[in-house]
């Protein structure tokens, strides 16, 4: 049972346009949602997070929108620049002393010069 | 601060053989998991400890023994490898929830592939 889900396996943007990655979950008890940036070789990296009191979440290029009614969150990068190539993985978290994070499978991202 | 770091990066196993992966953090950090990725399976998780001495299961368990002797190491074990073993393995560590609300910081992975 795939808890959060990203349905695509890929995305190919031209620089300066924007990047839109989706993200869909099916636990209403997730609370928190985070998402993370990985390059070949190297650990995944914390990009933004996001509370499930807030509908949205913004950091320089980057922001993400949640919509608890659809069970369904979004990364925007405006504007993508070639240093955004990289697999980024959308996680989930319910509030508990745990702070187990349920991961989807990533989307791989790739910006064009 | 080192941050997340992984000892080794590389090892090529046999079916059958044991190996201990070792995984350390400068950061005083409460929480530490394990993760193996796969691909077109995200990543998940094995084990996890919510403090020295601590550990609990994952969604993946299976084949593993963990052990949290001291706050800042986290070893991952596998008595006796598969080849459905072979994976990228991922340690990561964060405060507990509250104080970095979920953060996890991950090291750079340990590539293992067991023939």
């Amino acid at each position: 049972d795939q808890q959060v889900k990203q349905n695509s396996p890929s995305l190919s943007v031209q620089e300066g346009r924007i990047s839109i990655l989706n993200c869909d979950y099916t636990n209403s008890m997730f609370d928190y949602f985070l998402w993370y940036k990985k390059y070949p070789a190297e650990g995944p990296t914390f990009l933004i997070s996001i509370s499930s009191i807030k509908d949205k979440n913004e950091d320089g290029r980057f922001t993400v929108f949640l919509n608890k009614s659809a069970k369904h969150l979004s990364l925007h990068i405006v504007p993508s620049q070639p240093g955004d190539s990289a697999v980024y993985f959308c996680a989930a978290s319910a509030t508990s002393n745990t702070g187990k994070l349920i991961f989807g499978q990533g989307t791989t991202l790739q910006v064009k010069p | 601060n080192a941050g997340v770091t992984q000892t080794p990066k590389f090892r090529v196993l046999k079916t059958g053989q044991s190996m201990t992966l070792l995984c350390a953090q400068d950061m005083n950090h409460e929480y530490m998991y394990w993760y193996r990725q796969d691909p077109g399976m995200g990543l998940r998780l094995i084990h996890y400890s919510v403090g020295e001495g601590t550990t609990a299961k994952g969604e993946v368990p299976d084949g593993y023994n963990v052990s949290r002797l001291k706050k800042q190491n986290f070893l991952l074990g596998l008595e006796s490898a598969a080849p459905s073993q072979t994976s990228v393995y991922f340690c990561a560590s964060s405060y507990a929830p509250g104080r970095g609300a979920y953060e996890q910081y991950f090291g750079p992975g340990t590539r293992l592939t067991v023939t």
